[in-house]
């Protein structure tokens, strides 16, 4: 069975512009949750979609958005970016979403903004 | 709301020897409790995990942690650490108020010195 898969791996911006990253969960999983992974900060949650709804949201900007496809795929936006938005993006899928549940991840998308 | 504290963000510890990797959670309600491992360049992976009964949990590979509810901890233990175990290590919680969220700590990075 594939893993979560992440695109693109790496990716450089400037300031100002934005991006789109994209990840596909395990076949099955219906759920999917976005971190972003800094130095400082450590693991900062972001948001998780179930069945195209949007269950949580972290504490992070309007900048930052998310949509879940019929198919379980997500995508996640970030829109007039700054310097403090370097970080890896994770993307972790399950089966189902809330209960204490094994999250999925997977490598990650590195995000520099220049 | 829950929070993690990982004491130690880099331990160093000699092939062969004992190590524990220290984590406090704040939740004021039944937790579930989990530790993930990232090896260098790739996501996070699911080590162990406690959702009830016993309060001493193991891994494959020969982790363990315990649950101490009095102390509100799960420090993660191993008598003889490889190579190979040097990671970071992340402890996270999930609990019955927000079930979505699974929240980390900022990470413990396990130096195995040969």
């Amino acid at each position: 069975k594939a893993g979560v898969t992440q695109t693109p791996r790496y990716l450089i911006k400037t300031r100002g512009q934005q991006v789109t990253l994209s990840c596909s969960p395990i076949s099955g999983h219906r759920s999917v949750s976005w971190y972003q992974q800094t130095p400082g900060q450590g693991l900062q949650f972001l948001f998780e979609y179930f069945s195209e709804t949007q269950r949580n949201k972290g504490n992070f900007p309007g900048r930052f958005s998310g949509r879940q496809f019929s198919n379980s795929r997500s995508e996640m936006n970030v829109s007039t970016l700054e310097l403090g938005d370097s970080a890896l993006y994770l993307c972790a899928s399950s089966p189902q979403a809330g209960g204490p549940r094994e999250l999925f991840f997977g490598e990650g998308s590195r995000l520099t903004v220049l | 709301a829950q929070s993690v504290t990982q004491l130690d963000s880099q331990v160093p510890v000699f092939e062969e020897a004992p190590v524990e990797l220290r984590c406090n959670y704040s939740s004021s309600v039944s937790v579930y409790l989990f530790w993930y491992v990232q090896y260098p360049n790739q996501g996070l992976q699911l080590l162990l995990k406690y959702l009830s009964g016993s309060t001493l949990v193991e891994s494959i590979n020969g982790f363990e942690a315990e649950f101490n509810k009095s102390q509100t901890s799960f420090h993660l233990r191993k008598p003889s650490v490889h190579i190979s175990d040097t990671a970071e290590y992340f402890c996270a919680v999930s609990d019955e108020t927000s079930y979505d969220k699974v929240i980390f700590g900022p990470g413990t990075s396990l130096s195995v010195i040969p």
